[in-house]
């Protein structure tokens, strides 16, 4: 059974750090892996997605990359804004594309 | 403005009450997926539907009954449910399952609490 795990689930920064948010998971037979962001009281955002056959994604200030031996995602976040607070969600797809989510880290970006 | 709509955002009920949630999906996607979000515990899959027929039911007590008339809309039908069943439900969509690597697009969700 996929079990991912993220920690740690509270992170707070000054602004304007660069910063690394981890993502580990138990059974590297996967499709692709998706970041999400959660506001309070939202739904999920998609960031990116990582195919299985994808070492990184880049989105303006964000850049995740898979490392599907290890059974590791890291979520760079550069210059962060106070705008970049929320908790980000780390989700894998396996063979049936069932996404198994981690708990989530909540980031506090402080002014 | 989230392609995914889900009504009501907020929703209290008695365990002995009926009521259902709706979701409707603006994005042409062909796939819709209920999931629960309980507090300190991660996303719970609990049904899919693609082209409108179910491809998965994640063990769901049958006091959840998912309804999906077309590839638009979907519904969860609540009945007799218990405290610990209060949550965030989040409906989602994708354009496909399977190996298309589409991205998963969220609604806002409903907030229930069953007193």
């Amino acid at each position: 059974k996929q079990e991912v795990t993220q920690i740690p689930a509270a992170l707070s920064v000054p602004e304007g750090e660069n910063l690394v948010l981890n993502c580990s998971f138990t059974d590297s037979a996967i499709y692709n892996l998706q970041w999400f962001r959660q506001d309070p009281g939202k739904g999920l955002t998609s960031l990116l997605l990582i195919q299985s056959s994808q070492r990184e994604q880049t989105s303006g200030r964000l850049n995740a990359s898979l490392d599907k031996s290890s059974g590791r995602s890291t979520l760079y976040i550069a210059a962060s804004q106070p705008g970049d607070s929320a908790t980000y969600l780390c989700a894998v797809a396996g063979a049936n594309s069932k996404l198994t989510f981690g708990k989530g880290i909540t980031l506090s970006v402080r002014p | 403005e989230t392609g995914v709509t889900q009504t009501p955002r907020h929703l209290v009920m008695g365990m002995t009450n009926k009521k259902s949630l709706k979701c409707e999906q603006h994005l042409g996607h062909n796939a819709m997926y209920w999931y629960k979000q309980s507090a300190k515990k991660p996303l719970e899959l609990m049904f899919v539907y693609n082209f409108k027929e179910q491809t998965e039911n994640n063990s769901v007590p049958s006091r959840f009954s998912p309804e999906c008339p077309n590839s638009s809309h979907l519904f969860l039908h609540l009945h007799t449910l218990q405290p610990e069943d209060s949550a965030l439900y989040l409906c989602a969509s994708s354009q496909g399952i399977g190996t298309d690597n589409s991205p998963l697009h969220f609604g806002n969700g409903t907030r229930l609490t069953v007193t």
